[in-house]
């Protein structure tokens, strides 16, 4: 079975603090993700890495940056968390595998910044 | 009972009926569709996928059809159970690609 971790299930920071949020996957997959999710809204994707060292914005991409060191690990940074980055992040990832694209998903990280 | 994606995001079934979740898909050029489910508290967990060249695929207890002449997806859940309880999100890839595009899900509540 995949497997996708993320470092916290839960985290509350404070407005002007850097965060970081880790992301592991065991299933050497190239593509990672993240997404935030928030009510109405469904699943936005703010970053995804189809390989080392590689990224591309998503459609929610302002307030945050990545770090793609290593295959299994895709980490999110907020640079300067704010209250509206408050949010349920997910992380995910798949194989480069053309006509099946889908995506396993970690637990997520619920996000409160004060 | 039916729901139909953004506009009726919560569906009561009756344990041990059908449920079926709709979803209007919004891109002609996407050629694969995938639903998910989630649970509370808890990532979402792929349910099952179709490509564009079918019209019809079923797992278990699943099953999902696909209409690109109106852009419909929809899922079938066979004799619904209280563990079907979740939100069910579609997706599709509209840059034909791994780029996923989700919608914002249909909430099932499972009525004993």
């Amino acid at each position: 079975d995949v497997k996708v971790t993320q470092s916290s299930r839960y985290l509350v920071k404070r407005t002007g603090e850097k965060v970081f949020l880790e992301c592991v996957q065991d299933m050497d997959h190239e593509n990672m993700f993240w997404y935030r999710q928030d009510p109405g809204l469904g699943l936005r994707l703010i970053y995804f890495s189809y390989d080392v060292k590689m990224k591309e914005k998503g459609d929610i991409p302002e307030g945050y940056s990545v770090s793609r060191e290593k295959k299994e690990r895709f980490s999110l940074i907020l640079e300067s968390a704010s209250t509206n980055q408050t949010s349920m992040y997910l992380c995910a990832s798949s194989l480069s595998r053309q006509g099946a694209y889908e995506q396993y998903f970690g637990p997520g990280t619920r996000l409160t910044v004060t | 009972g039916e729901s139909v994606g953004l506009h009726l995001p919560t569906l009561s079934v009756q344990e041990g009926d059908n449920s079926i979740i709709n979803c209007a898909y919004s891109n002609s050029a996407s050629d694969y569709f995938i639903w998910y489910k989630q649970e509370s508290g808890k990532g979402p967990q792929f349910i099952i996928d179709i490509r564009s060249n079918m019209d019809k695929r079923q797992g278990q207890r699943v099953t999902v059809l696909l209409n690109k002449t109106v852009k419909h997806l929809s899922l079938q859940i066979a004799a619904t159970q209280p563990g079907d309880s979740a939100v069910y999100f579609c997706a599709e890839n509209p840059f034909g690609n791994e780029k996923l595009t989700f919608g914002t899900g249909t909430r099932l509540t499972i009525i004993p």
